[in-house]
């Protein structure tokens, strides 16, 4: 079964420091994207930062960037110089490319940045 | 609007009362979903739309819940009878379908909030 799977609940971070959420899941597809997205205590849900599977290079926006190891089914987010406006629920997802294109979720983890 | 749009924002609904949630996506997704998320809690899938069919509804928690889409657009999730345990928001999101790739970037609305007292 497909799975995305997220270990840590909930993480805090000093301002200006780098975090590092972890994300792993399970497929047998070869080619497929992953996504973060965050959900600010406002509720509206947004991405973040997307990797296309087939692409070694791990992807960077501004301060946030990926380290994929596709062997290891390991999609973790760093962000770097964290700031309070960073402070949310991110979410790792998988949307299976067979199927029923089942959009899966991982349960999330809270951010906390500390002033 | 360019975004995906929800209505009603908030419903405070009695017990055993009807509601209907309704949901726009972007025009041009043709994939919509819709997810259940309780108190800072993660999300529950409940159904997803591929044009107007429903390939995938395994999350509809009970035979009270109940959604449509119809012309491809607009879908509304139906809770008939509500009880105290389906107060929650309720999320939808639409997305293009990439060819061999699954689903593409979900666009999120900003969730119907539903308490049934």
């Amino acid at each position: 079964a497909q799975t995305v799977t997220q270990s840590q609940p909930e993480m805090s971070v000093q301002e200006a420091e780098t975090v590092t959420l972890s994300c792993t899941y399970d497929t047998s597809e070869s080619d497929y994207y992953l996504f973060w997205y965050k959900q600010p205590p406002s509720r509206q849900m947004i991405l973040v930062i997307r990797q296309e599977a087939y692409k070694q290079q791990n992807a960077t926006e501004n301060r946030f960037s990926v380290n994929f190891q596709k062997a290891a089914k390991s999609f973790s987010l760093k962000i770097s110089d964290s700031q309070l406006g960073d402070a949310a629920m991110y979410f790792c997802a998988y949307p299976s490319t067979s199927g029923t294109y089942k959009y899966i979720f991982g349960t999330g983890t809270r951010l906390k940045v500390l002033a | 609007g360019a975004g995906v749009s929800q209505s009603p924002s908030n419903k405070v609904t009695e017990k055993g009362k009807d509601v209907e949630l309704r949901c726009d996506p972007i025009s041009g997704h043709t994939a919509l979903y819709w997810y259940r998320q309780s108190l800072g809690q993660g999300l529950e899938f409940l159904i997803y739309f591929q044009g107007n069919s429903a390939p995938d509804k395994s999350g509809l928690p009970s035979d009270r819940f109940s959604a449509e889409r119809t012309g491809g657009s607009v879908s509304t999730l139906t809770i008939q009878r509500t009880q105290q345990e389906d107060s929650a928001v309720y999320l939808c999101a639409s997305s293009l379908v990439l060819t061999g790739k699954g689903t593409g970037e979900l666009f999120f609305g900003e969730g119907s909030r539903l308490t049934v007292l």
